[in-house]
């Protein structure tokens, strides 16, 4: 099946630094990706779409400056999280489409962002 | 803009039971509509999907169904074990919008 691997799992931070995540779809081509961030006890919310090769797509509220996504590949893309604050700390979900959305949506296992 | 509802917001049952766990959603122009699992701290598990053609679909104990015209998905699990305890979350990508939006979710406890 489809699997997508986010990398890393838990960072702790310190304020002002940035933080890179990887998420990359290990065995079918991703057209599009998305980054959710979720705050404890509460769901998922959408930051971003990302189309291979194009810009990502931003939801309102979420700063296209701050949190710089990439997807250069199709198979990989990343989300920085630039100078950090202790706000910033929470749950960070990539998912990646296959062609068409056909394959329904994969989720990556998340990443634990601790900013201190 | 989909809204996705899920109730009830929580659920506490005895192992055994039978239960179902509900989702709407606002526009019927949905694409699919998807059932995750999440433990906490963790990421998402597919559980099933279901195409905007489709009724349902079952996967061992579970069997969800959809009906569009009312915008309405329920989640039907059989037999509760200790185990599904986790919070379950449904997602409706519109047609021609290709993110999914969340329901807040349904977080169950199966008490042994």
């Amino acid at each position: 099946g489809a699997v997508v691997s986010q990398h890393p799992s838990r960072v702790i931070c310190k304020s002002g630094t940035s933080v890179k995540i990887e998420c990359r779809s290990l065995d079918f081509q991703a057209t599009t990706m998305f980054w959710y961030r979720q705050f404890p006890k509460q769901s998922l919310m959408l930051m971003a779409t990302s189309n291979e090769g194009s810009k990502a797509t931003y939801e309102q509220g979420v700063e296209k400056d701050k949190f710089l996504i990439n997807h250069a590949s199709l198979t990989l893309s990343t989300l920085t999280v630039t100078s950090a604050h202790p706000e910033d700390s929470s749950f960070y979900i990539c998912s990646a489409s296959g062609r068409g959305g056909l394959y329904g949506y994969t989720f990556g296992s998340g990443t634990r962002l601790t900013v201190v | 803009k989909q809204e996705v509802t899920q109730i009830p917001a929580a659920l506490s049952v005895p192992e055994g039971e039978n239960l179902v766990l509900n989702c709407s959603f606002t526009d019927s122009a949905i694409y699919n509509l998807q059932w995750f699992r999440q433990d906490p701290g963790k990421g998402l598990t597919s559980l099933l999907l279901i195409q905007s053609s489709q009724r349902e679909q079952t996967s061992g104990r579970l069997n969800a169904s959809l009906d569009k015209s009312s915008g309405r998905s329920t989640l039907y699990i059989a037999a509760s074990q200790p185990g599904d305890s986790a919070t379950y979350l449904c997602a409706a990508p519109l047609y021609n919008n290709n993110d999914m939006r969340f329901g807040a979710g349904t977080r169950l406890t199966v008490k042994p």
